[in-house]
């Protein structure tokens, strides 16, 4: 079945280091989406990528959707305890399914 | 602008039982999704219904089923509770173009369900 693999699962950093997370489908995706969950929160939409090699920023956020649309990466520079939380990438499969990403847990110590 | 409401917020129930859950998409928003996230992993996909009809199924099994009403609402209802049900029930509200699950999912803050 369809996979989405994230590496790290987890990630403690002290606040202003860099921070990155990777995201692995088995299969091409028509687009790729980061969502944000806070500790006892709901997935918060972040960004969506759809063009290979696609490349957006959002603040200290860049992301990165690969040449052949089946990886994308999250990183964030100079982390803040504000970015605490867990980082999901999402895909849609057969246009009717969005399958989750296993998550990277952020921590930021101060 | 309200966001997407779910109800109830906590919910517990026992082996056996059956539950359902109820969500309210934002307004202008055709497409429900629910989404089952149990502790320490990422959302698992359930259903989505879009203008009442089922578009699109997880890997769930026929305990669980759902339906989508003329105003867009929609509940997730879950048959013969097993203790591996406990989990957050999470729905998402978005605008479906005709291909499918490409647009952002906009989420309710879900339901906490747990099985003694």
């Amino acid at each position: 079945g369809q996979q989405v693999m994230q590496i790290p699962q987890y990630q403690h950093v002290q606040e202003g280091e860099d921070f990155t997370t990777y995201c692995n489908s088995s299969t091409t995706l028509s687009n790729i989406q980061w969502y944000k969950q806070r500790p006892g929160g709901h997935p918060v939409f972040l960004i969506q990528l759809v063009k290979s090699g696609e490349v957006k920023k959002q603040k200290r956020l860049t992301f990165q959707f690969g040449e052949a649309k089946k990886n994308s990466s999250l990183h964030i520079t100079a982390t803040q305890t504000t970015d605490v939380g867990t980082y999901f990438c999402a895909g849609p499969y057969n246009t009717d399914k969005l399958i989750f990403g296993t998550g990277t847990r952020l921590q930021v110590f101060p | 602008d309200a966001g997407v409401t779910q109800s109830p917020t906590h919910l517990i129930k026992t082996r056996g039982q059956h539950v359902t859950l109820r969500c309210s998409p934002i307004s202008g928003h055709k497409s429900v999704s629910w989404y089952q996230q149990v502790l320490g992993q990422g959302p698992q996909f359930i259903f989505q219904y879009y203008e009442k009809e089922e578009r699109g199924r997880g890997n769930f099994p026929d305990r669980f089923s759902a339906r989508q009403f003329p105003n867009y609402s929609s509940e997730l209802n879950v048959n013969a509770l097993l203790l591996g049900d406990s989990a957050l029930y999470l729905c998402a509200s978005s605008l479906r173009p005709p291909t499918g699950m490409e647009q952002p999912q906009h989420f309710g803050d879900g339901t906490r369900l747990s099985i003694l």
